[in-house]
């Protein structure tokens, strides 16, 4: 069974600080998105990275995919009370079939 | 914006009964997805659905489930026999393509088996 594993699953920061979000997953995949989800709400689509060495950013959000390492990374850069949410990782196992990951918890602290 | 609306927002239902929740996709999107979240837990995959058939399934998606596209449209997940542990948020997303392009979630369904 793929596992796909989050850390930290909770994460206190303070606003302006830079922190990064590792996926780790278990099987072969060169497909990984990134959602966002506000408590209550639905997920928000942030990334979708297809391939082994991509980088991808907006605003303060910066995702990548190691392949080889079956690993990924959200690095958030100086980071504001808006980014507060749960980021989930989502590996696309076979073509059509998705895992996510246990979620982060993110808060900033003014 | 183009969305993935889903209704009820919130059905509760006695165990044992059948519940169907209703999803209406963005309507040039092709894949089609179901997926449920209990409560403070991680997502989970539940079925993806392609040219009026099952493309996937996990392990959760058992003979209590179904899913239809019973017209151009809507496109339903029904349990047939509900239990206690069927009770959580269950969104439907869509996508234009199964691969590359970033999947849309409805607001979800929550049910609440008594």
């Amino acid at each position: 069974e793929l596992k796909v594993e989050q850390n930290p699953l909770f994460l206190s920061m303070q606003e302006g600080k830079n922190y990064t979000i590792y996926c780790n997953y278990s099987t072969t995949s060169d497909r990984l998105y990134w959602y966002r989800q506000d408590p209550g709400k639905s997920l928000e689509s942030l990334f979708v990275l297809l391939s082994n060495g991509a980088v991808k950013q907006e605003g303060r959000l910066m995702a990548s995919l190691d392949t080889k390492a079956r690993l990924s990374t959200l690095h958030i850069t100086a980071a504001v009370h808006d980014l507060s949410a749960t980021y989930f990782c989502a590996v696309d196992y076979t073509g059509n079939q998705f895992y996510f990951g246990t979620g982060t918890s993110l808060t900033v602290i003014p | 914006e183009p969305e993935v609306t889903q209704t009820p927002s919130h059905q509760v239902t006695q165990m044992g009964q059948e519940v169907i929740l209703r999803c209406v996709p963005i309507s040039n999107h092709l894949y089609f997805y179901w997926y449920r979240q209990i409560l403070g837990q991680k997502v989970e995959f539940l079925v993806s659905f392609y040219n009026n058939e099952i493309s996937e399934k996990s392990e959760i998606f058992d003979d209590q489930f179904s899913v239809e596209r019973p017209d151009g449209s809507n496109f339903t997940l029904k349990i047939r026999s509900t239990k206690l542990e069927d009770s959580a948020m269950y969104f439907c997303a869509s996508s234009v393509d199964a691969v590359g392009q970033p999947q849309h979630f409805g607001d979800g369904t929550r049910l609440s088996i008594l």
